[in-house]
């Protein structure tokens, strides 16, 4: 199985600030890498999917980089909303896993 | 508008089957993967599988030998079957749709199935 591992593991962060997460593939994924938000009590939802491109209906504020193992979500400017864990997940092969997800708290 | 509604029991004793249904609502069904992934409190998510819409299946290894997924074409609906449970296997269960690449762009509102004697 492919390990997906992310970091950090939680995250404190202000409204407007710059945000990025890291994911890291235990080996070569291309650019199958997709990016997860969620809040409490509800499913995920699709961020971002092959590593880069941006769902449609989610604000321009997120973006995400990457190729072969390491890849990152940005938030370029906190919102209220975002507070949530996101998880990256790789869907290179199966079966598909995710990482660990990462908790981004108020500060 | 792409809707997945599940249902299914939700507490279950040790060595029972869970067994869970999802319908699909507002897309075609034979162009997409079918998956089931579950997620422990408090924990991360985990893929059970997926199957498609001529009920070929692709299972996670560590599930496998305990998990069944069928479908049912005629009303747009897919099922998951999970043998043998114990506590461990307490989790919130998601049914979702998944792409030819494997990216699960819709889900359903989650069930929460406990194991407890």
């Amino acid at each position: 199985d492919i390990q997906m591992t992310q970091s950090p593991s939680s995250l404190s962060a202000s409204v407007g600030d710059r945000v990025t997460i890291t994911c890291r593939a235990s080996q070569n994924i291309a650019n199958y890498l997709n990016w997860y938000q969620q809040k409490p009590r509800k499913a995920p939802k699709l961020l971002i999917y092959a590593a880069s491109s941006l769902q449609s209906g989610v604000p321009s504020r997120f973006s995400g980089s990457g190729s072969g193992t390491d890849f990152t979500l940005t938030i370029s400017s906190l919102q209220p909303e975002d507070f949530a864990t996101y998880y990256c997940q790789q869907s290179y092969s199966t079966p598909i896993t995710f990482g660990q997800g990462t908790r981004l708290e108020i500060k | 508008q792409v809707q997945l509604q599940q249902w299914g029991a939700g507490l279950l004793k040790p060595s029972e089957t869970v067994s869970l249904t999802c319908a699909v609502y507002g897309t075609s069904f034979s162009d997409f993967y079918w998956s089931w992934i579950r997620q422990p409190p408090g924990k991360g998510l985990e893929w059970i599988g997926e199957i498609n819409h001529s009920g070929s299946t692709n299972y996670n290894p560590s599930l496998k030998s305990r998990v069944t997924m069928s479908l049912d074409t005629s009303k747009n609906q897919f099922s998951l079957n999970l043998s043998s449970v114990t506590a461990a296997d307490t989790a919130v269960y998601y049914c979702a749709r998944g792409d030819p690449s494997m990216i699960q762009d819709y889900w359903g509102q989650g069930t929460l199935v406990t194991v407890s004697s």
